[in-house]
């Protein structure tokens, strides 16, 4: 069965180290996004991709970046992790042409 | 300023007991999706609804789509505590096909 997954699925980190999160989807889609949820603001975007070399900014993309080499994979990158990225982060892939969404099982991710 | 507004932003009931959850805005939507997450776990699609008037049923869920496309509701009939999540709306607009998400609403059914 087709399968989106993350990995690591907790990750503690100190401030000012880089972090990357793995997203890897084998739907096949080339929809791409990277959200972040937290207490009070829900699901919020961060990046997102509609397809291999493409790559946009979403509402809170201030110290993260992605790439996008290939479909299936998406990683997402804190260039130098701070407090206040503290947060569960999703990974969500679609089909083009649709809004619906298929999310991984998200990255609870602790800066120290 | 938000949006999607959903309403309550949280809902403790016993089983067996009807509710509703609101999606509310100004703007009006291309399509809305509703997703449930359970803890530790991604969301996850439950229906989506593209056409103004539309009611969708799944199972004990009904999902209706208001007239001008800028509100939708959720009717949980006879809750079971397997119902237990956060139930999220999610609205697109324009083509994009990148959803703006509610803030939530989180459901707890007793036995």
């Amino acid at each position: 069965d087709a399968e989106i997954t993350q990995s690591p699925r907790h990750k503690i980190t100190e401030t000012g180290r880089q972090v990357t999160l793995a997203c890897h989807q084998t739907w096949n889609h080339n929809n791409m996004f990277w959200y972040r949820q937290d207490l009070g603001h829900g699901l919020r975007l961060i990046h997102y991709s509609y397809g291999v070399q493409d790559t946009n900014k979403g509402e809170v993309s201030d110290g993260y970046s992605v790439s996008r080499s290939n479909t299936e994979d998406l990683p997402l990158t804190l260039e130098s992790a701070a407090s206040s990225q503290t947060s569960v982060y999703f990974c969500a892939s679609s089909e083009s042409g649709t809004p619906k969404q298929y999310f991984g099982p998200g990255t609870r991710l602790t800066v120290t | 300023t938000q949006l999607l507004e959903q309403s309550p932003q949280f809902l403790s009931i016993q089983e067996g007991e009807n509710l509703t959850v609101y999606c509310n805005s100004s703007s009006v939507f291309s399509s809305l999706q509703w997703y449930r997450q359970e803890p530790g776990e991604g969301p996850v699609l439950l229906v989506t609804v593209v056409t103004g008037g539309e009611v969708k049923k799944l199972k004990r869920l009904t999902f209706q789509f208001g007239d001008a496309r800028k509100d939708s509701s959720l009717h949980i009939t006879a809750a079971q505590p397997g119902d237990t999540g956060l139930y999220l709306c999610a609205g697109e607009r324009g083509g994009s096909y990148i959803p703006t998400f509610g803030r939530g609403t989180s459901l707890i059914v007793h036995p």
